[in-house]
């Protein structure tokens, strides 16, 4: 089946640090990915998303790159700001299913 | 606003109750989802919805779960005789139609069974 594993929390930086995330998958055939972002008192909103090897999802000044060969989906920050500080989600779409596979989710923290 | 929209956004009941949980998609949004998140646990997918068609309930944990849509509208999650592992943040989702990438989330309903 479908699964998603993303480096756990709380990652804690200061501002405009550089942001990795890491998230890898596994899927039959080639699925989707994407980043969903959770924001203090907010409810999940997509961040961005790639649906095939190669491409490079990018919003907010975030980026990922679906790489097929080492099956991962690392979102990256080149600067991270006070208010990026959310619980963020990698997910798959793929392998038949009809719903989204999420990781566990990562805390961020970022100190001014 | 025209997103999606949950209630109760909180529940507490005692083990052995019925509960039911509502979501109203996206007005239009012909695709909606149920998904189950547990403390410190990723979101896990429990039953989708596409128009008329037969829903796919692969995610539904026992048969004590169960859920229904009326058309393109309202749909309702029912938890029988609920347990204490029931507890979670249950997440309601819709998209315009089945292949489109993007699933708009409601604020959730928190459920705690005593």
């Amino acid at each position: 089946g479908n699964s998603v594993t993303q480096m756990e929390g709380p990652v804690t930086l200061s501002e405009e640090a550089f942001l990795t995330i890491n998230c890898t998958y596994t899927a039959t055939g080639y699925p989707s990915l994407f980043w969903y972002v959770q924001y203090p008192g907010e409810g999940l909103q997509l961040l961005l998303k790639a649906t095939k090897a190669d491409d490079k999802g990018s919003n907010k000044g975030f980026e990922a790159t679906y790489r097929k060969e080492t099956t991962s989906f690392h979102l990256e920050k080149g600067s991270v700001q006070v208010s990026d500080s959310a619980v963020y989600f990698c997910a798959l779409r793929g392998g038949g299913a009809d719903g989204l596979t999420f990781g566990k989710g990562t805390h961020l923290i970022i100190q001014p | 606003g025209a997103g999606v929209s949950q209630s109760p956004s909180n529940k507490v009941t005692e083990k052995g109750k019925d509960v039911e949980l509502r979501c109203d998609p996206i007005s239009g949004h012909t695709a909606l989802y149920w998904y189950r998140q547990r403390l410190g646990q990723g979101l896990e997918f429990l039953i989708y919805f596409q128009g008329n068609s037969a829903p796919d309930k692969s995610g539904l944990p026992s048969d004590r779960f169960s859920a229904e849509r009326t058309g393109e509208s309202v749909s309702t999650l029912t938890i029988q005789r609920t347990q204490q592992e029931d507890s979670a943040v249950y997440l309601c989702a819709s998209s315009l139609r089945a292949s489109a990438y993007e699933q708009y989330f409601g604020p959730g309903t928190r459920l705690t069974v005593t």
